[in-house]
C-alpha cells in the first residue's frame, strides 16, 4: 500500500492553455473524489466516482473541467481553456467502500498544485 | 446548506502547553464529524472521526466530542510537541460515501 498518488506535484501553466491531472488510488478502492483548496481555505468537494461511474458533481465544476476514471481504476482531471481563478491545489483521495450505512475513511494523496499565469 | 466553522489561526503554542481548536458546524441531520491534519508537503491525514452524538474520537493524544447539543466538535490535546505543528482541518460528512464539507483549516505552531 503506497497511499494515494498524484501527478504531476505541479504544473505551470499560461492562460487558455489545457492541463490535465492524474490520480492513483489505492490499489482496490473503489471509490474516488476529486477536491479544489484555494489558498487560506479547506479543500472543496468537486466530484466523485465509484468504480467507473461518476455519480455526483459540484457545480463548482464547470463545462471547462472534465473528469474520467476509465475501468475503475486511476483518475484524470482535465481542465480545458484555463483561467487565472483555477489556479489551486487539486486533491484527490479515495476510500473502500464498507458495509452499508459505514463511514469510509478517506484518504488523501499530496495534491497538485496548479498555477495558471 | 451545510457548513463549518473553525477558530482562525495561526495558533501559536509553547511545547507541553494544552491545545483547543473549536469547530461548530451546520447540518441537517446528523453528520459525521471528523479531524485532519496536514503537515508541510503532505497531503492531508485522518486524525480523528466521531459518527454520532457523544462519540469521542481519539487518537496521538488528541480528542474530539461530538456535542449535537452545541453542534460543536472541539480538537483538545493536553501536552503539544513541536512535531504536531500542521495545519487542522474540520469536516463534516452527511452520508456514508461522504463529500466532504470542510472548514477553513487552524494553522497551530508550537515553538521549543
Amino acid at each position: 500500500d503506497t497511499g494515494v498518488s498524484q501527478n504531476p506535484r505541479h504544473k505551470i501553466t499560461k492562460r487558455g492553455q489545457n492541463v490535465t491531472f492524474r490520480c492513483d488510488p489505492i490499489s482496490e478502492h473503489n471509490r474516488l473524489y476529486w477536491y479544489r483548496q484555494t489558498l487560506g481555505q479547506g479543500p472543496e468537494f468537486l466530484t466523485y466516482f465509484q468504480n467507473e461511474a461518476q455519480l455526483e458533481k459540484s457545480r463548482l465544476l464547470s463545462d471547462r473541467f472534465s473528469a474520467e476514471r476509465p475501468k475503475g481504476s486511476f483518475s484524470t482531471l482535465e481542465i480545458q481553456r484555463t483561467e487565472q481563478g483555477d489556479s489551486a491545489m487539486y486533491l484527490c483521495a479515495s476510500s473502500l467502500a464498507s458495509r452499508r450505512g459505514a463511514t469510509d475513511t478517506q484518504y488523501f494523496g499530496p495534491g497538485t498544485r496548479l498555477t495558471v499565469l | 446548506g451545510d457548513s463549518v466553522t473553525q477558530m482562525e489561526g495561526p495558533v501559536t503554542l509553547s511545547e507541553e502547553a494544552f491545545l483547543t481548536i473549536n469547530c461548530t458546524y451546520t447540518a441537517t441531520g446528523y453528520p459525521s464529524l471528523f479531524w485532519y491534519v496536514q503537515y508541510p508537503g503532505e497531503g492531508l491525514q485522518l486524525l480523528l472521526k466521531a459518527t454520532k452524538a457523544d462519540d469521542k474520537g481519539s487518537n496521538k493524544g488528541f480528542e474530539a466530542t461530538y456535542r449535537k447539543e452545541t453542534t460543536s466538535f472541539h480538537l483538545e490535546k493536553g501536552s503539544v510537541q513541536v512535531s504536531d505543528s500542521a495545519v487542522y482541518f474540520c469536516a463534516l460528512m452527511q452520508n456514508s460515501w461522504g463529500k466532504f464539507q470542510f472548514g477553513a483549516g487552524t494553522q497551530v505552531v508550537v515553538t521549543p
